[in-house]
């Protein structure tokens, strides 16, 4: 079965600075997809950014980029110019395909201190 | 363009009781998901619907059961009540197959409590 770890309970980081959050995965896989998803305190989930493994090109979504290497199964997402908005649990995700279950970490919950 | 939308919002039951959890996909969308997701953990996937029948299962006992009708939407429903049932539960949908929109997009969830 698939695993997910984030090994960052909680993390700070100053407005407008750049911080890393931390995702290794367990597959035997070759080819899936991985996600970051953010909870903010009204508990929507939202889609940050998605990855295709069989991409090569890390994903990027304005201030949010990741860091995806594969053979080390690591997939780190980049926040920069953290904005006070940018406070949240951010979870890792894998699945199998776009529509199969995903399967989260337990999350990094986020402070943006201003 | 409505994302997904769930109902109701919080939900107090006690134990041995019955509930019943309704979700309405995003616009266009075919698949519903739906995921538990106890205080400070994440998400865990129960099951998941298309064609208006229960296209995968995750690992939770027969209490939890779900229906899709024709319009798409989806209900959860869990019998007998437990206090560890109580948890924040999440709808998602997607759509099966095709490129871009296979991703899944998250509803508000239900807060469920359980006394």
């Amino acid at each position: 079965a698939q695993t997910v770890t984030q090994s960052q309970p909680e993390m700070s980081v100053q407005e407008a600075e750049t911080v890393t959050l931390s995702c290794t995965y367990d597959t035997s896989e070759s080819n899936y997809y991985l996600f970051w998803y953010k909870q903010p305190p009204s508990r929507q989930m939202i889609l940050v950014i998605r990855q295709e493994a069989y991409k090569q090109q890390n994903a990027t979504e304005n201030r949010f980029s990741v860091n995806f290497q594969k053979a080390a199964k690591s997939f780190s997402l980049k926040i920069s110019d953290s904005q006070l908005g940018d406070t949240a649990m951010y979870f890792c995700a894998f699945a199998d395909s776009g529509n199969t279950p995903l399967v989260f970490g337990k999350g990094t919950r986020l402070s943006v201190i201003a | 363009d409505a994302g997904v939308t769930q109902s109701p919002t919080h939900l107090i039951k006690t134990r041995g009781q019955q509930v019943t959890l309704r979700c309405s996909p995003k616009s266009g969308h075919d698949t519903v998901s739906w995921y538990q997701q106890a205080l400070g953990q994440g998400p865990q996937f129960i099951f998941q619907y298309y064609e208006e029948e229960e296209r995968q299962r995750g690992n939770f006992p027969d209490r939890f059961s779900g229906h899709q009708f024709p319009n798409y939407s989806s209900e959860l429903n869990v019998n007998a009540l437990l206090l560890g049932d109580s948890a924040l539960y999440l709808c998602a949908s997607s759509i099966l197959g095709g490129s871009g929109e296979d991703t899944q997009y998250f509803g508000p969830g239900t807060r469920l409590t359980v006394l």
